[in-house]
Protein backbone atom coordinates (compact mmCIF):
# COMPACT_ATOMS: atom_id res chain seq x y z
CA UNK A 1 0.00 0.00 0.00
CA UNK A 2 1.11 3.67 -0.47
CA UNK A 3 2.43 5.17 2.70
CA UNK A 4 1.25 8.58 1.21
CA UNK A 5 -1.52 9.32 -1.87
CA UNK A 6 -1.79 12.93 -3.39
CA UNK A 7 -4.71 12.48 -5.71
CA UNK A 8 -4.61 16.06 -7.23
CA UNK A 9 -1.90 15.99 -10.32
CA UNK A 10 -2.59 19.72 -11.00
CA UNK A 11 -3.99 22.66 -9.17
CA UNK A 12 -4.79 25.71 -10.42
CA UNK A 13 -5.48 28.76 -8.28
CA UNK A 14 -6.07 32.66 -8.79
CA UNK A 15 -3.54 35.13 -6.96
CA UNK A 16 -4.62 36.05 -3.19
CA UNK A 17 -6.80 33.38 -3.06
CA UNK A 18 -6.47 30.14 -0.83
CA UNK A 19 -5.78 27.02 -2.10
CA UNK A 20 -5.89 23.03 -0.46
CA UNK A 21 -3.58 20.45 -1.15
CA UNK A 22 -4.50 16.92 -0.52
CA UNK A 23 -2.69 13.92 1.53
CA UNK A 24 -3.97 11.15 3.11
CA UNK A 25 -1.31 8.51 4.58
CA UNK A 26 -1.11 5.22 5.21
CA UNK A 27 0.49 3.57 8.91
CA UNK A 28 -0.02 1.45 11.81
CA UNK A 29 2.94 3.25 14.02
CA UNK A 30 1.85 5.30 16.59
CA UNK A 31 4.69 7.87 16.49
CA UNK A 32 5.39 9.65 13.22
CA UNK A 33 5.65 13.39 11.47
CA UNK A 34 4.05 14.55 8.72
CA UNK A 35 5.35 17.06 6.58
CA UNK A 36 5.24 18.99 3.30
CA UNK A 37 7.85 20.34 1.08
CA UNK A 38 7.98 22.62 -1.79
CA UNK A 39 9.83 22.22 -5.37
CA UNK A 40 10.21 25.09 -7.60
CA UNK A 41 11.01 24.69 -11.21
CA UNK A 42 14.35 25.15 -10.07
CA UNK A 43 14.52 21.91 -8.84
CA UNK A 44 15.72 22.47 -4.90
CA UNK A 45 13.13 21.02 -2.34
CA UNK A 46 12.32 23.32 0.51
CA UNK A 47 10.46 22.12 3.26
CA UNK A 48 7.49 24.12 4.65
CA UNK A 49 5.65 23.05 7.45
CA UNK A 50 5.65 19.73 10.09
CA UNK A 51 2.79 18.46 12.08
CA UNK A 52 3.80 15.64 14.74
CA UNK A 53 1.33 12.55 15.05
CA UNK A 54 0.81 13.75 18.74
CA UNK A 55 0.54 17.48 18.43
CA UNK A 56 -2.79 19.02 19.43
CA UNK A 57 -3.10 21.91 17.07
CA UNK A 58 -2.53 22.34 13.79
CA UNK A 59 0.94 23.68 12.65
CA UNK A 60 0.89 26.40 11.01
CA UNK A 61 4.05 28.73 9.41
CA UNK A 62 3.01 32.24 8.00
CA UNK A 63 0.98 31.72 4.93
CA UNK A 64 0.99 27.72 5.46
CA UNK A 65 -1.20 25.75 7.65
CA UNK A 66 -1.72 22.39 7.87
CA UNK A 67 -5.09 20.77 8.03
CA UNK A 68 -4.33 17.79 10.48
CA UNK A 69 -7.02 14.98 10.48
CA UNK A 70 -5.75 12.09 12.04
CA UNK A 71 -8.90 9.79 12.11
CA UNK A 72 -9.44 10.12 8.91
CA UNK A 73 -5.41 9.90 8.31
CA UNK A 74 -4.94 13.43 6.04
CA UNK A 75 -2.86 16.11 6.40
CA UNK A 76 -3.50 18.53 3.88
CA UNK A 77 -1.48 21.61 2.59
CA UNK A 78 -3.49 25.29 3.25
CA UNK A 79 -1.72 28.08 1.23
CA UNK A 80 -3.57 31.52 1.81
CA UNK A 81 -3.35 34.33 0.16
CA UNK A 82 -1.42 32.64 -2.78
CA UNK A 83 1.48 34.24 -4.61
CA UNK A 84 2.95 34.10 -7.96
CA UNK A 85 5.79 32.46 -6.28
CA UNK A 86 3.98 29.58 -5.15
CA UNK A 87 3.55 28.11 -8.63
CA UNK A 88 5.55 24.77 -7.94
CA UNK A 89 5.40 21.02 -7.57
CA UNK A 90 4.11 20.25 -3.83
CA UNK A 91 5.07 17.30 -1.64
CA UNK A 92 3.77 15.18 1.27
CA UNK A 93 5.55 13.34 3.08
CA UNK A 94 5.58 11.09 6.50
CA UNK A 95 8.22 9.71 8.80
CA UNK A 96 7.64 6.50 10.70
CA UNK A 97 9.55 6.20 14.14
CA UNK A 98 9.78 2.80 13.44
CA UNK A 99 12.34 0.02 14.33
CA UNK A 100 13.50 0.31 10.82
CA UNK A 101 15.02 3.76 10.86
CA UNK A 102 13.21 7.04 10.29
CA UNK A 103 12.57 6.73 6.24
CA UNK A 104 10.86 9.74 4.62
CA UNK A 105 8.26 8.33 2.27
CA UNK A 106 6.86 11.21 -0.50
CA UNK A 107 4.14 11.11 -2.35
CA UNK A 108 3.79 11.63 -6.38
CA UNK A 109 3.17 15.41 -5.51
CA UNK A 110 0.82 18.37 -6.71
CA UNK A 111 1.66 20.63 -9.31
CA UNK A 112 0.43 24.41 -8.66
CA UNK A 113 -0.13 26.78 -10.70
CA UNK A 114 -0.91 30.32 -9.38
CA UNK A 115 -3.02 32.43 -12.11
CA UNK A 116 -2.73 36.29 -12.11
CA UNK B 1 25.90 26.40 7.67
CA UNK B 2 26.24 25.54 3.96
CA UNK B 3 23.61 22.92 3.36
CA UNK B 4 23.94 19.80 2.07
CA UNK B 5 26.17 19.28 -0.55
CA UNK B 6 26.05 17.32 -3.31
CA UNK B 7 28.91 17.02 -6.54
CA UNK B 8 28.45 17.39 -9.75
CA UNK B 9 25.36 19.83 -10.55
CA UNK B 10 25.09 17.65 -13.85
CA UNK B 11 26.93 14.66 -15.02
CA UNK B 12 25.92 13.41 -18.89
CA UNK B 13 27.88 10.16 -19.19
CA UNK B 14 27.99 7.02 -21.91
CA UNK B 15 25.72 3.63 -20.74
CA UNK B 16 28.26 1.34 -19.73
CA UNK B 17 30.67 3.89 -17.79
CA UNK B 18 30.83 4.30 -13.99
CA UNK B 19 29.39 7.32 -12.44
CA UNK B 20 29.83 8.30 -8.59
CA UNK B 21 27.76 10.93 -7.33
CA UNK B 22 28.78 12.36 -3.94
CA UNK B 23 27.38 14.08 -1.05
CA UNK B 24 28.30 16.20 2.05
CA UNK B 25 25.64 16.37 4.64
CA UNK B 26 25.20 18.93 6.93
CA UNK B 27 27.59 19.07 9.75
CA UNK B 28 26.06 17.49 13.13
CA UNK B 29 23.39 15.69 10.95
CA UNK B 30 23.10 11.87 11.52
CA UNK B 31 20.94 10.95 9.31
CA UNK B 32 21.93 10.78 5.21
CA UNK B 33 19.20 9.40 2.59
CA UNK B 34 19.47 8.81 -1.18
CA UNK B 35 16.44 9.84 -2.97
CA UNK B 36 15.96 9.39 -6.68
CA UNK B 37 13.29 11.35 -8.63
CA UNK B 38 11.54 11.01 -12.37
CA UNK B 39 9.00 12.05 -13.45
CA UNK B 40 7.36 8.07 -13.80
CA UNK B 41 7.86 7.40 -10.19
CA UNK B 42 8.28 10.67 -8.55
CA UNK B 43 10.95 10.53 -5.45
CA UNK B 44 12.02 7.26 -4.58
CA UNK B 45 13.72 6.46 -1.68
CA UNK B 46 16.89 4.45 -2.38
CA UNK B 47 19.25 3.77 0.76
CA UNK B 48 19.23 5.46 4.16
CA UNK B 49 22.20 5.71 6.86
CA UNK B 50 22.32 6.30 10.00
CA UNK B 51 25.76 7.14 11.83
CA UNK B 52 27.60 5.78 8.39
CA UNK B 53 25.54 2.62 8.84
CA UNK B 54 23.11 1.40 6.23
CA UNK B 55 19.75 0.90 7.53
CA UNK B 56 17.76 0.41 4.81
CA UNK B 57 18.65 0.01 1.31
CA UNK B 58 15.86 -2.10 0.01
CA UNK B 59 14.73 0.74 -2.70
CA UNK B 60 18.32 0.11 -4.27
CA UNK B 61 17.03 -0.63 -7.91
CA UNK B 62 19.67 -3.54 -8.53
CA UNK B 63 23.31 -4.63 -7.94
CA UNK B 64 24.73 -2.41 -10.12
CA UNK B 65 23.63 0.36 -7.61
CA UNK B 66 25.90 0.64 -4.46
CA UNK B 67 26.34 3.39 -1.39
CA UNK B 68 29.01 3.53 0.71
CA UNK B 69 29.13 6.32 3.58
CA UNK B 70 33.22 6.08 4.97
CA UNK B 71 32.91 8.81 7.67
CA UNK B 72 29.92 11.49 8.71
CA UNK B 73 30.47 13.68 6.30
CA UNK B 74 30.91 12.24 3.10
CA UNK B 75 28.78 9.48 1.52
CA UNK B 76 28.87 8.41 -2.26
CA UNK B 77 26.21 6.68 -4.25
CA UNK B 78 27.86 4.81 -7.56
CA UNK B 79 26.27 3.25 -10.41
CA UNK B 80 28.56 0.24 -12.48
CA UNK B 81 28.01 0.29 -15.44
CA UNK B 82 25.34 2.46 -16.14
CA UNK B 83 22.12 2.57 -18.22
CA UNK B 84 20.05 5.21 -19.94
CA UNK B 85 17.35 4.30 -17.38
CA UNK B 86 19.17 5.29 -14.80
CA UNK B 87 18.65 9.17 -15.77
CA UNK B 88 17.07 11.18 -13.00
CA UNK B 89 17.60 13.53 -10.58
CA UNK B 90 19.42 11.92 -7.36
CA UNK B 91 18.98 14.27 -3.70
CA UNK B 92 20.86 13.65 -1.51
CA UNK B 93 19.62 14.95 2.50
CA UNK B 94 20.50 14.84 6.00
CA UNK B 95 18.75 15.16 9.31
CA UNK B 96 19.93 15.75 12.71
CA UNK B 97 19.18 13.63 15.33
CA UNK B 98 16.60 16.01 17.55
CA UNK B 99 15.20 17.72 14.42
CA UNK B 100 12.49 16.62 12.23
CA UNK B 101 12.82 17.65 8.76
CA UNK B 102 14.99 16.42 6.29
CA UNK B 103 17.21 19.04 4.54
CA UNK B 104 17.68 18.59 0.68
CA UNK B 105 20.96 18.76 -1.27
CA UNK B 106 20.61 20.77 -4.55
CA UNK B 107 20.40 17.59 -6.63
CA UNK B 108 22.46 16.01 -9.78
CA UNK B 109 21.08 15.23 -12.67
CA UNK B 110 22.48 12.75 -14.37
CA UNK B 111 22.16 11.60 -18.05
CA UNK B 112 23.14 8.28 -19.17
CA UNK B 113 22.91 8.32 -23.44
Amino acid sequence: AQKITQTQPGMFVQEKEAVTLDCTYDTSDPSYGLFWYKQPSSGEMIFLIYQGSYDQQNATEGRYSLNFQKARKSANLVISASQLGDSAMYFCAMREASYTGNQFYFGTGTSLTVIP
Amino acid sequence: DAGVIQSPRHEVTEMGQEVTLRCKPISGHNSLFWYRQTMMRGLELLIYFNNNVPIDDSGMPEDRFSAKMPNASFSTLKIQPSEPRDSAVYFCASRDPGGTEAFFGQGTRLTVV
